[in-house]
C-alpha cells in the first residue's frame, strides 16, 4: 500500500510569491490534515479536510488556505510569501474513524519543505 | 482546555541505557494520548496509543508508556537504548468531541555511543 505523497519536496521561493503544495493520501483514507513545523514553533495544525469539507482550521491567517478534491487528493496555499513561512509543512491523512484500531492512527508524509528568501 | 507538556527539548543516554521520555497532559475528560516519532528528514510515525484499554501499552521498536491518571503524565521508556532511536518523539492527547490532537512540543531523542 503506497503511503502519503507530498510534492515537491523541496523548494524555494522569494518573499510575496505564493506557493501550492500537494499531498495525495493512502488509498482509502478521507481525512487529510495539514501541519507546519518549524524549530522555534513546534508542530502547529492547520487544517483538516473530510470529503471535501474543511473540519478544523488551526490558528493561522487567512494566507493560508487549503482544499480536498473528490479523490481525496489534498492542496494547501500560502499566498504573499513572509520570511517565517519557512518550515516544514507536513501532510497526514486518516481513515476519520475514533473506534477501535483506527482510533487516532494518522499516516504522515516526508513532508515539503519551504525556503523564503 | 488541554495541553501537553514534554520535559526536555533534547534528553542524552548512552546506547544501551535506560530512555524515559516524559509527558503530561492537561484535560478534562479522560483523553486518547499518543507517541509519534519522527527520524531525521522523514514525516512522524505512530509508535503508540493508549485508548482506554490496558494503561500500560507497548508500541513498535520495544518502547511502552504507562498511563497514570493520577499524575497525568503518559511517559515513554525503552529499556535499552539503540542508536538506531535517535529521533524526536512527540507526545499528543486528544480528548474532545471533533478529535483534534494537541502535540507537545517533542524532544529530541540523542545516544552516546
Amino acid at each position: 500500500k503506497a503511503g502519503v505523497t507530498q510534492t515537491p519536496r523541496y523548494l524555494i521561493k522569494t518573499r510575496g510569491q505564493q506557493v501550492t503544495l500537494s499531498c495525495s493520501p493512502i488509498s482509502g483514507h478521507r481525512s487529510v490534515s495539514w501541519y507546519q513545523q518549524t524549530p522555534g514553533q513546534g508542530l502547529q495544525f492547520l487544517f483538516e479536510y473530510f470529503s471535501e469539507t474543511q473540519r478544523n482550521k488551526g490558528n493561522f491567517p487567512g494566507r493560508f488556505s487549503g482544499r480536498q478534491f473528490s479523490n481525496s487528493r489534498s492542496e494547501m496555499n500560502v499566498s504573499t510569501l513572509e520570511l517565517g513561512d519557512s518550515a516544514l509543512y507536513l501532510c497526514a491523512s486518516s481513515l476519520s474513524l475514533w473506534t477501535g484500531e483506527n482510533t487516532g492512527e494518522l499516516f504522515f508524509g516526508e513532508g515539503s519543505r519551504l525556503t523564503v528568501l | 482546555a488541554q495541553s501537553v507538556t514534554q520535559l526536555g527539548s533534547h534528553v542524552s543516554v548512552s546506547e544501551g541505557a535506560l530512555v524515559l521520555l516524559r509527558c503530561n497532559y492537561s484535560s478534562s475528560v479522560p483523553p486518547y494520548l499518543f507517541w509519534y516519532v519522527q527520524y531525521p528528514n522523514q514525516g512522524l510515525q505512530l509508535l503508540l496509543k493508549y485508548t482506554s484499554a490496558a494503561t500500560l501499552v507497548k508500541g513498535i521498536n520495544g518502547f511502552e508508556a504507562e498511563f497514570k491518571k493520577s499524575e497525568t503524565s503518559f511517559h515513554l521508556t525503552k529499556p535499552s537504548a539503540h542508536m538506531s532511536d535517535a529521533a524526536e518523539y512527540f507526545c499528543a492527547v486528544s480528548a474532545n468531541s471533533n478529535y483534534q490532537l494537541i502535540w507537545g512540543a517533542g524532544t529530541k531523542l540523542i545516544i552516546k555511543p
